[in-house]
């Protein structure tokens, strides 16, 4: 079946543009994550929905940041006047709400570059 | 989360098999040993977990130490496309935990 998509694959901008960047989880997934990649370094947490709900967006690394998840499915990233450290991979994964496995499917990412 | 320490880099001949070392000393009881991999321009990709016995699966086995202190993942006929960042986890296993990613191991497969 369809795994985790994210658009789009490259987003190129301008230093203090906004962004948005979107995830389609799998179908029946309930629980939504996005993390952040810099060069060399592993995925860094940023926020996890549950439904609807932000269950946990103490990954936020300030209120530029805002992420939704309006009807529990798609979700989208949002970054106000971007920055030029905030380039980097963008992920997103999803996963069974409660099961007891925490196995999170991941998409390819979005890479974000900010001139 | 446990911290976990992983070695920065390691090769492995194509065919043989590849032992990824972890140690993760400060596990708590109720925290399970997730590895991911994540192969260059992918997202990242389950492989395994464990609390404190062995497991195996098609893609890899999961040694554990019994102190749990340490643990090893093994592939166990490498191939070239096993070639990839190895991220050793660990988890409280309630669902839905965020994953806490180390810099991990990156595996090379030499042909």
């Amino acid at each position: 079946g369809a795994g985790v998509s994210q658009t789009p694959s490259n987003k190129v901008t301008e230093k203090g543009k906004y962004v948005e960047l979107r995830c389609d989880p799998i179908s029946g997934h309930t629980a939504l994550y996005w993390y952040r990649q810099s060069l060399g370094q592993g995925p860094e947490f940023l926020i996890y929905f549950q439904g609807t709900g932000a269950a946990d967006d103490s990954g936020l690394p300030n209120d530029r940041f805002f992420a939704v998840r309006p009807e529990g499915s798609v979700s989208t990233l949002k970054i106000q006047r971007t920055e030029r450290g905030d380039s980097a991979v963008y992920l997103c994964a999803s996963g069974l709400a409660g099961g007891p496995l925490n196995e999170q499917f991941f998409g390819p990412g979005t890479r974000l570059t900010v001139l | 989360d446990a911290k976990t320490t992983q070695p920065p880099s390691m090769d492995c001949a194509e065919g043989r098999a590849a032992n990824l070392p972890c140690n993760h000393s400060t596990i708590s009881g109720n925290e399970y040993v997730y590895w991911y991999r994540q192969i260059h321009s992918q997202g990242p990709q389950y492989i395994i977990h464990g609390l404190k016995n062995n497991e195996t699966n098609e893609m890899a086995s999961l040694i554990i130490t019994e102190d749990r202190k340490s643990s090893t993942l093994i592939l166990p006929h490498a191939t070239l496309r096993d070639t990839a960042v190895y991220y050793c986890i660990v988890s409280a296993n309630f669902g839905n935990e965020k994953l806490t990613f180390g810099t991990g191991t990156r595996l090379t497969i030499i042909p």
